[in-house]
């Protein structure tokens, strides 16, 4: 079955500091890769999204993901982190099914950012 | 161009009343998905809906929770006789298209979160 694995459920990291967070993926075919984030109290916003072609993709807010097909991996980077950057961030991969994504996620990596 | 709106933000309920969560989505957009986030989880699919049609309702429990996407106004998610059980927050996503490829992008809504006391 198809899953998302984000194997650390909190990270903490100080001010300035670079950070990774990791996701594994189950899936049959080349997937269709996103990160998300969840600020206390709200939504989710699209950090960045890999459909095809360069493996490393760039997102909004200083963040980057790199698709690995050999580790079946799309790890989110961000060389300094700032205070604000504390959320929780979910991997997604998007399922093409029946016509169309459905979007399964990870539980998520809470990230406190320490000053 | 407003995001996608759900209201109301919080709902709080008594065991065995109905719950009536709504959803509009972002201008241009006719591809409505609900998603449920239980305490400490990520999000969980549970239905998509284009206008005056379900799609994919796989995620969905079999009772007492339904889903409509009408002609006209806003997608409703309702929850009868609600039980603790039901207390999560609820996700509403939309897209300008629903089929596999670039345009795939789902927006999300700030959630409604139930409390069911």
């Amino acid at each position: 079955a198809q899953s998302v694995t984000q194997p650390d459920i909190h990270i903490t990291v100080s001010e300035g500091a670079s950070l990774e967070l990791r996701c594994n993926y189950s899936y049959g075919a080349t997937p269709y890769l996103f990160w998300y984030v969840q600020s206390p109290g709200q939504g989710l916003q699209l950090l960045l999204k890999y459909f095809s072609g360069d493996t490393l993709v760039q997102g909004i807010k200083g963040f980057e993901a790199e698709f690995k097909r050999s580790q079946s991996s799309f790890n989110l980077r961000k060389p300094s982190v700032h205070w604000s950057d504390a959320a929780e961030y979910f991997c997604a991969v998007g399922l093409f099914s029946g016509g169309y994504n459905k979007l399964i996620f990870g539980a998520g990596t809470r990230l406190a950012v320490h000053p | 161009n407003a995001g996608v709106m759900q209201n109301p933000r919080h709902l709080v309920r008594r065991r065995g009343q109905e719950a009536r969560l709504r959803c509009s989505p972002m201008k241009g957009h006719s591809h409505v998905y609900w998603y449920r986030q239980l305490p400490e989880e990520g999000l969980k699919f549970m239905v998509y809906l284009q206008k005056e049609n379900i799609i994919d309702e796989s995620g969905m429990p079999k009772e007492r929770f339904s889903a409509e996407f009408p002609k006209e106004g806003p997608s409703i998610l309702r929850i009868q006789q609600v039980v603790r059980g039901d207390s999560a927050a609820y996700f509403c996503a939309s897209s300008q298209y629903g089929t596999g490829g670039l345009n795939t992008e789902a927006f999300f809504g700030q959630g409604t979160r139930l409390t069911v006391v």
